[in-house]
């Protein structure tokens, strides 16, 4: 089984703390994402992954940055967190795949709130 | 920029009954349309879908693709507590996996 795991599950940061977020994968796979989930809003893609040391932006990457130093690591940073950067926060990892197993193993999610 | 639309926002059944939730889309480069249910924790993976009018089914639950029409349906019968969830629709696009989410569906089942 795929197993993708984050580093917390509930965070509580002030405003302007740096923020780290940690995803670990096992199934060896190319491509990582890092989402955020908001009532409503359905998940928006913030960055993604194909590779070590490669990142592409998503949808809404303002005020936020990633790492990919390893394969099964990726980590999501808020340089300067704010208020509106309160949201559940999901990371995914896929196969670079042309067949049909490349759907998206999700993470449990980290809860964060910033006051 | 890439669209997709659940509907309905939420709904409450009982057990037993059916139900069919929607999903329309708008990509430019379709590659395909997956369907995951989430409870309290991580979205778990239900369908891929890429081809039109060819039916996934899974036990109770089923799904259909139309790219003509550009939208699909999920189909769950003799629906249980268990199924109370958020059913989430997203269409992946031929830029490397990446996934367009819709702002999802909640199903609450009541005894």
């Amino acid at each position: 089984d795929v197993k993708v795991t984050q580093s917390s599950r509930y965070l509580v940061k002030r405003t302007g703390e740096k923020v780290f977020l940690e995803c670990v994968q096992d199934m060896d796979h190319e491509n990582m994402f890092w989402y955020r989930q908001d009532p409503g809003l359905g998940l928006r893609l913030i960055y993604f992954s194909y590779d070590v040391k490669m990142k592409e932006k998503g949808d809404i990457p303002e005020g936020y940055s990633v790492s990919r130093e390893k394969k099964e690591r990726f980590s999501l940073i808020l340089e300067s967190a704010s208020t509106n950067q309160t949201s559940m926060y999901l990371c995914a990892s896929s196969l670079r795949s042309s067949g049909s197993r490349r759907e998206q193993y999700f993470g449990p999610g980290t809860r964060l709130t910033v006051t | 920029e890439d669209k997709v639309v659940q509907s309905p926002l939420s709904l409450v059944v009982h057990e037993g009954d059916t139900v069919t939730l929607n999903c329309s889309y708008e990509v430019t480069n379709f590659r395909s349309l997956l369907w995951y249910k989430q409870e309290k924790k991580a979205p778990t993976f239900l369908f891929m879908l890429t081809s039109s009018g060819i039916e996934k089914k899974s036990g109770r639950l089923s799904s259909i693709l139309d790219k003509k029409e550009l939208f699909s349906i999920l189909n769950i019968t003799a629906t249980q507590t268990g199924d109370s969830a958020v059913y989430l629709c997203a269409v992946e696009n031929n830029a490397g996996n990446m996934l367009t989410f819709g702002g999802g569906t909640r199903l609450m089942v009541k005894p």
